[in-house]
């Protein structure tokens, strides 16, 4: 099984909602990623964790809330975003760190309005 | 920042042509890889290819790497319809856990 599960797909909503993507692997791996794309731009690296610990996070405003609660499951806490928070979030996992193939989610389309 | 720039931006070619796009990054790396992605879904790896390694191949793709000039090449031979997507350099950076993407080859195959 090479699959990392995203959900929500899709997610509208307001700037002042609260709300959480998730993340799932099952593959064994200890590195997990949340990244941020734009339209027609490449993924850009928002935080890894590496055996359910933060080890990077790339400078990102404090509405943006990553959580790990275990090996297999990942998670991003969205509060008070701005319509320019408006992308697709996208999820991986690798083996360690990111020397190793990294396997993607199929994303959450996410638009703040 | 990015570290991988890649030309060109957008390729277009008719069915069994084949496709050429060039990665250009700044800094050492360990290994380089490439990603495809479908509109709007989630990147699949093509191919690794390390430090170490010139060329490599796998099916009707072949990468090659020059570190003197630091720079990469994927090469899709025979392209089919279902190959259109966009495809993506990534090099590793300090550490090991920082993957940074190239912009991206828009990739546009006419059946």
């Amino acid at each position: 099984d090479t699959e990392v599960t995203q959900t929500p797909k899709h997610l509208v909503m307001g700037m002042t909602n609260k709300k959480s993507l998730k993340c799932e692997q099952h593959m064994g791996h200890r590195a997990m990623y949340w990244y941020k794309q734009k339209a027609k731009k490449p993924p850009e690296l928002m935080f890894v964790y590496s055996y359910e610990k933060l080890s990077i996070n790339e400078s990102v405003p404090s509405r943006f809330s990553p959580e790990c609660p275990n090996s297999s499951l990942l998670n991003l806490h969205l509060h008070a975003l701005q319509p320019e928070d408006s992308a697709l979030y996208l999820c991986a996992s690798s083996q360690t760190g990111g020397k190793n193939i990294q396997y993607f989610g199929a994303g959450t389309r996410l638009s703040v309005l | 920042s990015q570290q991988g720039e890649e030309d060109p931006q957008a390729l277009s070619i008719q069915e069994g042509e084949n496709a050429t796009m060039n990665c250009s990054y700044k800094t050492s790396i360990n290994n380089l890889q490439w990603y495809r992605q479908n509109s709007g879904r989630g990147l699949v790896h093509l191919i690794l290819i390390r430090s170490n390694e010139r060329e490599k191949h796998s099916g009707r793709l072949r990468v090659t790497l020059d570190t003197s000039k630091k720079s990469s090449s994927l090469l899709i031979t025979a392209s089919r319809a279902a190959d259109t997507a966009s495809y993506f350099c990534a090099t590793d950076g300090i550490g090991g856990f920082k993957t940074i993407f190239g912009a991206g080859t828009r990739l546009f195959v006419k059946a």
